[in-house]
């Protein structure tokens, strides 16, 4: 089936310092990627969707220029948390739609997740 | 809008027990609706789904039915197993875009 990838898995940085992470899709190509985030014991909530080539469409108060999100290809999109903080310290996750919509329709294929903890 | 109301865990059972983990949903359109299952340290797995009113979506015995007249999709597995402890979402996707709608989640033990 698809598998969609994370790169890091967990990462720890300081306060001030940017992270980026890595989604990958890895056998098939993802029109549309998606980064969730989700807090202990709590739903995953949206944040932003991407598509390849053009800028990601924010969801209401994420600050775009906190989390910048950059699609440069049908494989691979990035989210770079600038200048974090203790309180963006979350569980980061990825999602990929399929371009194949006509055989995997309103299915996305979830990365495994990455941990951030911002000291 | 859209959202998803599912019930509150933590779930334990007894492995053979029977489960049901409730979903009510709100939307504004005609959803497809489905369920995630996250086991410890992976990634969300789609479980099961249904796109219309009256489907049952189904795998590895778990059973939802679409009831649009309820606006519910209640998970059920007639005999669990341990390994099926997890945290379980529901969630809906709008028909004509991508934008999926997540529940809580709930966190299934199963104890042997």
């Amino acid at each position: 089936g698809a598998v969609v990838s994370q790169h890091p898995s967990w990462v720890i940085c300081k306060s001030g310092t940017s992270v980026k992470i890595e989604c990958r899709s890895l056998d098939f190509q993802a029109t549309t990627m998606f980064w969730y985030r989700q807090f202990p014991k709590q739903s995953l909530m949206l944040m932003a969707t991407s598509n390849e080539g053009s800028k990601a469409t924010y969801e209401q108060g994420v600050e775009k220029d906190k989390f910048l999100i950059n699609h440069a290809s049908l494989t691979l999109s990035t989210l770079t948390v600038t200048s974090a903080h203790p309180e963006d310290s979350s569980f980061y996750i990825c999602s990929a739609d399929s371009r194949l919509r006509e055989i995997l329709r309103d299915t996305q294929y979830f990365g495994p997740g990455t941990r951030l903890t911002v000291l | 809008g859209n959202s998803v109301t599912q019930m509150e865990g933590p779930v334990t059972l007894s492995e053979e027990a029977f489960l049901t983990i409730n979903c009510t949903y709100t939307a504004t359109g005609y959803p497809s609706l489905f369920w995630y299952v996250q086991y410890p340290g992976e990634g969300l797995q789609l479980l099961l789904k249904a796109t219309k009113a009256d489907d049952k979506g189904s795998n590895k015995g778990f059973e939802a039915t679409y009831r649009k007249e309820t606006t519910s999709f209640h998970l059920e597995k007639g005999s669990v197993q341990v390994s099926d402890s997890a945290v379980y979402f529901c969630a809906l996707s709008e028909a004509t875009g991508n934008q999926f709608y997540f529940g809580t989640g709930t966190s299934l033990t199963v104890i042997p």
